[in-house]
This record gives structure tokens, C-alpha cells and sequence, in this order.
């Protein structure tokens, strides 16, 4: 079974600094998505960026962008120039490729970590 | 544009007592459908979904139930809610034909077991 493991339970930041969440996961697929998930104290789930496994390529999505290591099987997101609107806890979160024939497709989440922003 | 809608927003109910949580989704056709519980302090913990009017798949043992009536609509149930039911609860959607699509959250139940 795949899981998602991010060590850091809670992480600060000073505004307008830089800050990199950690995630590592396990799988035996090699044809995958990863995904980063804001909640705020509304506690609504917000995508905050996506990657592809296929792709070399390190997605990237304004302030906001990933380090992909297949190898390592790790996930980091990276948060530039932070706000104090980026405080929230941050999930990291994996899906397998669809399977040939199949019809369904999971999230498996890790237990998230806690940013805070620091004025 | 595709919508999602929860509700209520907050319920408390007593030990013993039933529950029923409503999902709908606007906008899109044949979804994937999921129930996920986070519990104080965890992450999120998948219960159901489903991929079609009537196909319920469960993950984990528990005392919920859930139903899909309706291609977008999806209900969370249980007969006799436990303390331990008590959790955030968030309803999901999903495109299968897009293989990276994400999955859209609705705002989420509060469910406070007394």
C-alpha cells in the first residue's frame, strides 16, 4: 500500500521568506501523481500544486513549487516570498495513474504540517 | 463551473442518535465520489467512494454507511453514532477521465459526537 510521510508536524516562517515543506512517500507504481493541498482555519481543502511523475520537470505555480525526487521518493514544496495568508496546514498527497480498465483513483494524504507565518 | 456542496456545516448529535451528511455536486457529470473523516490533529482518513449510482466501495471498517441515490449526490449514514464518530468529515469529487485531475473538496461537516 502507498503512504505519504511528512516529518514536520508544524513549521514557521518569517514574511517574505522563503520555507520548504517535506514529503516522502512509498510506492512500487512508477506512473503517479503528488499533489499539495492548503487547508486554512476555514478548513477547506485548496490544491495548491500538482505533479505528474513522468514529468522531469519541476512543476511550479507563482510563489509556490515543488522539488520532485523519483529516486527518493521525495515531494518538497517550496514557498517563496511567504504571506501571511499562506498560514495553514499544508498536505501532501499521492494517486496512482488510473488503472487500465479500472474506474476509480484515491488520495492517500499524509498527517499534514502546520505553517505558520511570523509578521 | 463545477460546484460542491456539504452540508450542514455543523451538526451535534448524541451518542446512539442517527446521522445523515449531504453531498451534491453541480457542474459535471459521473464523478468520482468520496467521503474522507479527519480526526483532531491527523490527517485525512478515507472512508468511501464511489464510481457510479449505486457502487459504494468502503475502506475502512466502521460504523457509517454511505449511498449514492443520484449520479452527484452522496450520503454519509449511520444508524447509531459512537463518540468516536466525532471528526471533521469532507466530501470529495473527482473526474476520472482526467488522469491528474485532483480531487475538489466541499467546506466540510463537523460532527460532534456528545
Amino acid at each position: 500500500a502507498q503512504t505519504v510521510t511528512q516529518s514536520q508536524p508544524e513549521m514557521s516562517v518569517q514574511e517574505a521568506e522563503t520555507v520548504t515543506l517535506s514529503c516522502t512517500y512509498d510506492t512500487s507504481e512508477s506512473d503517479y501523481y503528488l499533489f499539495w493541498y492548503k487547508q486554512p482555519p476555514s478548513r477547506q481543502m485548496i490544491l495548491v500544486i500538482r505533479q505528474e511523475a513522468y514529468k522531469q520537470q519541476n512543476a511550479t505555480e507563482n510563489r509556490f513549487s515543488v522539488n520532485f525526487q523519483k529516486a527518493a521518493k521525495s515531494f518538497s514544496l517550496k514557498i517563496s516570498d511567504s504571506q501571511l495568508g499562506d498560514a495553514a496546514m499544508y498536505f501532501c498527497a499521492y494517486r496512482r495513474r488510473r488503472n487500465s480498465g479500472g474506474s476509480n483513483y484515491k488520495l492517500t494524504f499524509g498527517k499534514g504540517t502546520l505553517l505558520t507565518v511570523n509578521p | 463551473s463545477q460546484t460542491i456542496h456539504q452540508w450542514p456545516a455543523t451538526l451535534v448529535q448524541p451518542v446512539g442518535s442517527p446521522l445523515s451528511l449531504e453531498c451534491t455536486v453541480e457542474g459535471t457529470s459521473n464523478p468520482n465520489l468520496y467521503w474522507y473523516r479527519q480526526a483532531a490533529g491527523r490527517g485525512l482518513q478515507l472512508l468511501f467512494y464511489s464510481v457510479g449510482i449505486g457502487q459504494i466501495s468502503s475502506e475502512v471498517p466502521q460504523n457509517l454507511s454511505a449511498s449514492r441515490p443520484q449520479d452527484r449526490q452522496f450520503i454519509l449514514s449511520s444508524k447509531k453514532l459512537l463518540l468516536s464518530d466525532s471528526g471533521f468529515y469532507l466530501c470529495a469529487w473527482g473526474q476520472e477521465s482526467s488522469y491528474n485531475s485532483p480531487l475538489h473538496f466541499g467546506n466540510g461537516t463537523r460532527l460532534t459526537v456528545t
